[in-house]
């Protein structure tokens, strides 16, 4: 079945280098979100797109972390210069439709690793 | 800013017994809550949720309960099986206009035949 993909599965920079992770949402949703997952804690909102509108960026922690989905679909979250804390995974889920309440189907992350 | 707790990070539980997890929320103006289950390696699996002018929703082996008066969710689930063991995350949401939830850090539970 057509999930929630995202790509890479495991990126590993070295601190300082950009980063770039892509997410291919299910066909048709509205609604699509980016989380970050450290280490033993659960997601932390980053950032919400309703079609290709970024209507919450409130969650990204500095201006290093830019996202964008310009037609409505795929979205990539770029992180500059990376920094060791910004080591985690990266979840993306989208859902059916935008609101408050539709279930969120989450892809299987991304692993960032900064050395 | 608002916090979602686990009363216990770790749980361990005997293959055909019961397993309950418990959360405490702070957001009073979270209008349904959600239970996730996420394995090793896994992006965070929808499991139930419950809104919030209900006590009770049942689904296949789990039983959520909602105790909004101490701000308290549990998350039953019955005879458990090796394939629960997962850390499990409940995550209000509903406070904004978006859907975002917010997660606590999670409760592993480990499943021992």
């Amino acid at each position: 079945g057509a999930g929630v993909s995202q790509s890479p599965r495991y990126k590993v920079a070295k601190r300082g280098q950009d980063v770039a992770l892509r997410c291919d949402p299910i066909s048709g949703h509205v609604s699509l979100f980016w989380y970050q997952q450290a280490l033993g804690q659960g997601p932390e909102f980053l950032t919400y797109f309703q079609n290709e509108a970024q209507l919450d960026k409130s969650g990204l922690p500095s201006d290093r972390f830019f996202a964008e989905r310009p037609e409505g679909s795929v979205s990539t979250l770029k992180i500059q210069r990376t920094q060791q804390e910004d080591s985690a995974v990266y979840l993306c889920a989208s859902s059916r439709q935008g609101g408050s309440y539709n279930e969120q189907f989450f892809g299987p992350g991304t692993r960032l690793t900064v050395l | 800013g608002e916090s979602v707790g686990l009363h216990l990070p770790t749980l361990s539980v005997q293959e055909g017994d019961n397993s309950i997890i418990n959360c405490a929320y702070s957001n009073s103006a979270s209008d349904y809550f959600i239970w996730y289950k996420q394995e090793s390696g896994k992006g965070p699996q929808f499991i139930i949720d419950i809104r919030s002018n209900m006590d009770k929703r049942q689904g296949q082996r789990v039983t959520v309960l909602l105790n909004k008066t101490v701000k308290h969710l549990s998350l039953q689930i019955a005879a458990t099986q090796p394939g629960d063991s997962a850390v499990y995350f409940c995550a209000p949401g509903g406070a904004d206009s978006w859907g975002k939830l917010q997660f606590g850090a999670g409760t592993q539970v480990v499943v021992t035949p």
